[in-house]
């Protein structure tokens, strides 16, 4: 049974450029969780989606990100030219059912450095 | 709240030695608390949970102490191993304001030969 799986687990982008990352969680489960990880630091909360909708998005800033968890799919996380204070790792986590929230499995993570 | 961005402190312990690694977690009405083991390059893995009507919780090798009157949690490693080298962070659920864990600054564990 894989893990949840990221990709790209590394990428650069220039300023301006737009940035996709890829989430696949786990098999069976339904909920995705983005979070943000700036060096030595904690996770700070993205967004919480179900497949199709997005539950939580409180964490997100308001302009430049967008997420997305299609019915057939990966959860992608979107940034849209992005600067260099996006440069940061991404981990996404995945789970069965909302109560399961303490079993959130995460991915390896996507780091993105902005040049 | 949400955790706020600080350089990560460090507890350096002698291997085989017990650990303690404090966190103090910001919102009373938290329902359930976890610890995450994170190591250089990968992501936060589960070590142990506990629910806001307990105390204390252990596992293997791990014991987590919850003192709700002070908002302190603390996780305990009992003879440290090289393998335990890693940045550790609580984290607490409010299961009625949404499905999102909010995670402490963390605490980075080095252990000495």
């Amino acid at each position: 049974n894989a893990g949840v799986m990221q990709n790209p687990r590394h990428l650069v982008r220039r300023r301006g450029q737009e940035a996709r990352l890829r989430c696949s969680p786990m098999k069976g489960h339904s909920h995705v969780y983005w979070y943000r990880q700036l060096p030595e630091e904690g996770l700070k909360f993205m967004v919480y989606l179900q497949k199709e909708n997005i539950i939580d998005e409180s964490g997100m800033p308001k302009e430049r990100f967008s997420a997305e968890f299609p019915k057939e799919g990966p959860s992608i996380l979107r940034i849209q030219q992005v600067v260099r204070g996006d440069s940061a790792a991404y981990f996404c986590a995945s789970s069965r059912r909302e109560s399961d929230t303490g079993e959130l499995f995460f991915g390896e993570g996507s780091r993105l450095t902005v040049l | 709240g949400e955790s706020v961005g600080l350089h990560l402190p460090t507890l350096s312990v002698q291997e085989g030695d017990n650990s303690i690694i404090n966190c103090a977690y910001s919102n009373s009405a938290s329902d359930y608390f976890i610890w995450y083991k994170q190591e250089s390059g990968k992501g936060p893995q589960f070590i142990i949970d506990i629910r806001s009507n307990m105390d204390k919780r252990q596992g293997q090798r791990v014991t987590v102490l919850l003192n709700k009157t002070v908002k302190h949690l603390s996780l305990q490693i009992a003879a440290t191993q090289p393998g335990d080298s890693a940045v550790y962070f609580c984290a607490e659920i409010l299961w009625s304001s949404a499905s999102k864990i909010i995670f402490g600054s963390g605490t980075r564990l080095s252990i000495r030969p």
